[in-house]
């Protein structure tokens, strides 16, 4: 079974300060991969996400995660923090279910960023 | 309404009750989920159906009954609840494989007494 590491429980960084929220995952085949974003009493909402291509992806909020598969890692950063990012992250891996049609989400469990002034 | 709805938002039950959770798409997917986020713990996925069939059941005890009558609409079906079920319960729908992106609705947040 596939798992995923976000080895920052909680990381507290002030305004205007760059952030990196770590994610490791164990599968050696191809995957995709995904960043969300949960604020506060509201459900997840998809960040960024890495199908294929360049192995930088970037967010239209200015995040950006890199894919390394040697590392197998898909790092999460933003070089300066707003008061608004203050959420939790979650990175995933995505595995087909059986090759059919719908596919299984294998989350970590959770970086919570507060953005202090 | 667009996305992913769904109802009630917060929900308190006793543990004879007998409740339901409803989620709705409407975004044309064919595959929809339920997760359940409990504090400290990662997102576990409870069940997954496909095109109305039911493909991944995550040894979730009885007690919760999913149904899916058609590809739009899913729900979560509960009796005999234990507090340790006190949670957020999340749906999600995708479109099958294709770009392996889920999405997700804004939760009920269940408390069982």
């Amino acid at each position: 079974a596939q798992s995923v590491t976000q080895l920052d429980s909680q990381v507290p960084v002030f305004e205007e300060a760059p952030v990196e929220l770590r994610c490791n995952y164990s599968s050696s085949v191809s995957v995709y991969l995904f960043w969300y974003v949960q604020y506060p009493n509201q459900g997840l909402q998809l960040l960024l996400k890495y199908l294929s291509g360049s192995t930088l992806v970037e967010s239209i909020n200015g995040f950006e995660a890199e894919f390394n598969k040697s590392q197998t890692s898909f790092h999460l950063r933003k070089p300066s923090v707003h008061i608004s990012d203050t959420a939790e992250y979650f990175c995933a891996v995505s595995d087909p279910i059986g090759g059919a049609a719908g596919n299984k989400l294998t989350f970590g469990g959770g970086t919570r960023v507060l953005v202090k002034p | 309404e667009t996305g992913v709805t769904q109802t009630p938002r917060h929900l308190v039950m006793g543990m004879t009750n007998k409740k339901s959770l409803k989620c709705e798409q409407h975004l044309g997917h064919n595959a929809m989920y339920w997760y359940k986020q409990s504090a400290k713990k990662p997102l576990e996925l409870m069940f997954v159906y496909n095109f109305k069939e039911q493909t991944e059941n995550n040894s979730v005890p009885s007690r919760f009954s999913p149904e899916c009558p058609n590809s739009s609409h899913l729900f979560l079906h509960l009796h005999t609840l234990q507090p340790e079920d006190s949670a957020l319960y999340l749906c999600a729908s995708s479109l099958g494989t294709l770009r392996g992106e889920q999405f997700f609705g804004p939760g009920t947040r269940l408390t069982v007494l």
